[in-house]
């Protein structure tokens, strides 16, 4: 888990109100991974980012979610209009340039969201 | 899908080695396999991974058959602070290099 830093830790959100999600990936990291994790469950993929691009979104709910990673900053998971389905916990990995299936990715701590 | 398998889960005795089994019978010449660990509600924690060879680390050591068809995670003192749930994972390139975690073998190390 080193140097990756998720914030909030914590979220609380009202149903129907915007939840944003920030990671920001080990210094030099430019490969971006978010995962959900329901209550008692897996962990499921969601996007993959590379700087200023999506490169797999295939785990995105079609509706609502969205995110990004910019050339300055850290990677934003938004979820809109949150319901309380959305209820997890959202980890972010990062792994460096120089990427391949060598290279081990790192996780934050997590942010754990909950609709109320 | 997270094509490897392992048992749902398994106790150890405090102190002594714990091997976790994982099956990946599908997997390809250039894949790795991945192994990392969730410790209750914590985000998950790379162990160590390998290709072919047999790799140690200060955390475990990563045994894999000459076939690559399985392979074994062992903790060599196990302590009640590795229980976790523990995933082996292969890591697919036409996957995009995404690591797909399936359902891990819970570990319980009981004193």
């Amino acid at each position: 888990n080193a140097g990756v830093m998720q914030n909030p830790r914590h979220l609380v959100r009202r149903r129907g109100q915007e939840a944003r999600l920030r990671c920001s990936p080990v210094k030099g990291h430019s490969h971006v991974y978010w995962y959900r994790q329901l209550p008692e469950e897996g962990l499921k993929f969601m996007v993959y980012l590379q700087k200023e691009n999506i490169i797999d979104e295939s785990g995105m709910p079609k509706e609502r979610f969205s995110a990004e990673f910019p050339k300055e900053g850290p990677s934003i998971l938004r979820i809109q209009q949150v319901v309380r389905g959305d209820s997890a916990a959202y980890f972010c990995a990062s792994s460096p340039e120089s990427f391949s299936l060598n290279t081990e990715a790192f996780f934050g701590q997590g942010t754990r969201l909950t609709v109320v | 899908d997270a094509k490897t398998t392992q048992p749902t889960s398994m106790d150890c005795a405090e102190g002594r080695a714990a091997n976790l089994p994982c099956n990946h019978s599908t997997i390809s010449g250039n894949e790795y396999v991945y192994w990392y660990r969730q410790i209750h509600s914590q985000g998950p924690q790379y162990i160590i991974h390998g290709l072919k060879n047999n790799e140690t680390n200060e955390m475990a050591s990563l045994i894999i058959t000459e076939d690559r068809k399985s392979s074994t995670l062992i903790l060599p003192h196990a302590t009640l602070r590795d229980t976790a749930v523990y995933y082996c994972i292969v890591r697919v390139e036409a996957a995009g290099n995404k690591l797909t975690f399936g359902g891990g073998t819970r570990v319980l190390v009981k004193p």
